[in-house]
């Protein structure tokens, strides 16, 4: 019954690999989205996907690749982590002003 | 551009005490105003929201209203519970930007019996 699902819920790995973040959502949504919060609190938007197609994309580092095969999945690839993409990134689907959010996965760069 | 400025936390209220917390916002348009609730290790929840000036939004005991003259949507609840601890996002979207969410910092809230 889980709206919207991320994986892993936890990932911990060295600076310079690469990793990707899974997130999928069953609410019929057209449109999803990833935020990344900061050992602060703080969340800022990164990217939106519009049935499949990319609509936002907030001065994040090419290192940070998203991808939807379809519209219920958006996938976080991040290349050649850095200490500073240690944070929570959190997807959400929504349509009209409501957004709906996963559990988050708490990305940890050693 | 758009902002959203709450008051910094931690709060920390007693149980029944009354809770407000600030939000104002800068918009370059009518935005739509929310609050989300962020418990100890959760995702963030819609706790309200509110379309248009003067509309109230209410949720769980909390109450919002979108105050145009003011830009400001503060959160308020007569009487809090200890199950309210959480962190607490003022956020704003405005049409035409894909409903991207633009949030404020968050505020802590520490409800103690």
């Amino acid at each position: 019954d889980t709206a919207v699902s991320q994986t892993p819920k936890y990932l911990v790995t060295q600076m310079g690999n690469d990793k990707s973040i899974k997130c999928e959502q069953n609410l019929g949504h057209d449109t999803m989205y990833w935020y990344k919060q900061d050992s602060k609190k703080f969340l800022k938007i990164m990217f939106s996907y519009n049935n499949k197609e990319l609509i936002i994309n907030e001065t994040v580092p090419n290192r940070f690749s998203p991808k939807s095969p379809d519209k219920a999945h958006l996938n976080l690839h991040i290349n050649s982590l850095e200490l500073g993409d240690s944070a929570v990134y959190f997807c959400a689907s929504g349509y009209s002003y409501e957004q709906y959010f996963g559990p988050g996965t708490r990305l940890t760069v050693t | 551009g758009n902002s959203v400025t709450q008051m910094e936390g931690p709060v920390t209220l007693s149980e029944e005490a009354f809770l407000t917390i600030n939000c104002t916002y800068t918009a370059t348009g009518y935005p739509s105003l929310f609050w989300y609730v962020q418990y100890p290790g959760e995702g963030l929840q819609l706790l309200l929201k509110a379309t248009k000036a003067d509309d109230k939004g209410s949720n769980k005991g909390f109450e919002a209203t979108y105050r145009k003259e003011t830009t400001s949507f503060h959160l308020e609840k007569g009487s809090v519970q200890v199950s309210d601890s959480a962190v607490y996002f003022c956020a704003l979207s405005l049409l035409g930007t894909a409903s991207k969410l633009t949030f404020g910092t968050g505020t802590r809230l520490q409800v103690t019996l």
